[in-house]
């Protein structure tokens, strides 16, 4: 059974905080993606990666940051946690492009 | 600027109903499109794939229609159950292959 998996369920960090989500698939996917889900506005991109150490700025990248040191992991940095990036975060890994993506469960992180 | 729409917010209909829901899109030239089932709190779960040179999809009681010069999907889930309530996201590649985008979803209501 594929697998993609985010570090926390949900999280609650400070104001100014450095905040790190992780995610892991086992699918030897290429392809890693990290968007952030908001009532109203929908799923929006914020970076993807393609193969390791490489990464792209999706629509909404400023305030975060990525690493992909490994081909299964994929993590998103907050690199210092404000109240407008309490959000739902979504990882998902794709093989080829144009193949289904696999989605993780998600991380509800607060900032408070 | 490139954009994706779906055609409402929300939609309700009645158990055993046909349901289509619409995915618009500007400024993109997408060589595929996906479709994604979305329950509250959880990641989203892919459904199907039509490319562009496909006109039509079936997979058990979902169609989905791809057509490039309206610059639209549709999609239909036939004998709708209350067990199809859920948001369906519409989702595509964007002008470089490499990346994907959603559109904003659309709530399914099926009322028994």
């Amino acid at each position: 059974d594929v697998k993609v998996t985010q570090s926390s369920r949900y999280l609650v960090k400070r104001t100014g905080e450095k905040v790190f989500l992780e995610c892991v698939q086992d699918m030897d996917h290429e392809n890693m993606f990290w968007y952030r889900q908001d009532p109203g506005l929908g799923l929006r991109l914020i970076y993807f990666s393609y193969d390791v150490k490489m990464k792209e700025k999706g629509d909404i990248p400023e305030g975060y940051s990525v690493s992909r040191e490994k081909k299964e992991r994929f993590s998103l940095i907050l690199e210092s946690a404000s109240t407008n990036q309490t959000s739902m975060y979504l990882c998902a890994s794709m093989g080829a492009v144009g193949t289904e993506a696999f989605f993780g469960q998600g991380t509800r992180l607060t900032v408070v | 600027s490139q954009k994706i729409e779906q055609n409402s917010e929300a939609l309700n209909i009645q158990e055993g109903k046909t349901a289509t829901l619409t995915c618009n899109y500007t400024n993109y030239s997408p060589a595929y499109l996906q479709w994604y089932r979305q329950d509250p709190g959880r990641g989203p779960v892919f459904l199907l794939l039509i490319r562009e040179n496909e006109k039509e999809k079936r997979k058990e009681r979902l169609k989905v229609t791809f057509d490039t010069t309206l610059k639209q999907s549709l999609f239909h889930i036939t004998a709708s159950q209350p067990a199809d309530s859920a948001t369906y996201l519409c989702a595509l590649d964007d002008n470089y292959g490499q990346n994907f985008v959603f559109g904003p979803g659309t709530r399914l209501s099926v009322l028994p």
